[in-house]
C-alpha cells in the first residue's frame, strides 16, 4: 500500500515571497503519478500541478514548480511570488499506474496562509 | 460548462434517513470516484467505477451503495444515515488528456450533515 506524508501541518509566508511545501511518499510501484491539489475555503479541490514518475524533468505551472526526487521519494511544491489567493490547504497525492485505476492516496494536508 | 458537477452541494438530514448524491462529468473520462473528507480534512477513496463497472470498494459500510447508470454519471446512495457519516463527499473523474497526460478532476463536494 502507498502512503503519503506531509510533515508540515501549517505554513505561512509573506506576499511576494517564496514558500516550499514538503511531501514524501512510499511505494513499490515503478509507474505512478504525483499531484498537488489546492483546497481554498470554498472547498473546491483544484489541481495545481502533476508529475509523471517516468519524467526526470520537474513540472512547472506558472508560479508553481515541483522538486521531484524519485530516489528519495520526495515531491515538494514551490510557490514563487506568493499571492493572497494562494491561501488554502494543499494536498499532496499519489496515484499508481496499472490496474489501480488511478485512485488517489492523499497526504494529511498543509494549511498555507499568505500574509499581506 | 462545469467539468464535474455534484448535487446537492449541501445536505442536512436526520439520523436514520436515506439520501442520495448525484455526480456528472462531461470530460469524457472512463473512471469516476467517490472520496470522503472527514472533519480533520483527511481525504480517502471510497469507490471507483471504470466504464460503469465497480473497480474499487475501500471497506465502506454496506449502507453506502454507488450506482453508475453510464460512464458520465456516478451516484451515491446512503441508507440509515449515522452521525459519523457527516463529512464532505467528493466525486471525481479521471482519464487521459488530449496530450496523453493522466488527469483527475474533482466536483465541488457535497457537505452532508447528519443530526
Amino acid at each position: 500500500a502507498q502512503t503519503v506524508t506531509q510533515s508540515q501541518p501549517e505554513m505561512s509566508v509573506q506576499e511576494a515571497e517564496t514558500v516550499t511545501l514538503s511531501c514524501t511518499y512510499d511505494t513499490s510501484e515503478s509507474n505512478y503519478y504525483l499531484f498537488w491539489y489546492k483546497q481554498p475555503p470554498s472547498r473546491q479541490m483544484i489541481l495545481v500541478i502533476r508529475q509523471e514518475a517516468y519524467k526526470q524533468q520537474n513540472a512547472t505551472e506558472n508560479r508553481f514548480s515541483v522538486n521531484f526526487q524519485k530516489a528519495a521519494k520526495s515531491f515538494s511544491l514551490k510557490i514563487s511570488d506568493s499571492q493572497l489567493g494562494d491561501t488554502a490547504m494543499y494536498f499532496c497525492a499519489f496515484s499508481a499506474g496499472g490496474t489501480s485505476y488511478g485512485k488517489l492516496t492523499f497526504g494529511q494536508g498543509t494549511i498555507l496562509t499568505v500574509h499581506p | 460548462d462545469t467539468a464535474v458537477s455534484q448535487t446537492p452541494k449541501y445536505l442536512v438530514t436526520q439520523m436514520g434517513n436515506d439520501k442520495s448524491i448525484k455526480c456528472e462529468q462531461n470530460l469524457g473520462h472512463d473512471t469516476m470516484y467517490w472520496y470522503k473528507q472527514d472533519s480533520k480534512k483527511f481525504l480517502k477513496i471510497m469507490f471507483s467505477y471504470n466504464n460503469k463497472e465497480l473497480i474499487i470498494n475501500e471497506t465502506v459500510p454496506n449502507r453506502f451503495s454507488p450506482k453508475s447508470p453510464d460512464k458520465a454519471h456516478l451516484n451515491l446512495h446512503i441508507n440509515s444515515l449515522e452521525l459519523g457519516d457527516s463529512a464532505v463527499y467528493f466525486c471525481a473523474s479521471a482519464g487521459t488528456s488530449g496530450s496523453g497526460t493522466y488527469e483527475q478532476y474533482f466536483g465541488p463536494g457535497t457537505r452532508l450533515t447528519v443530526t
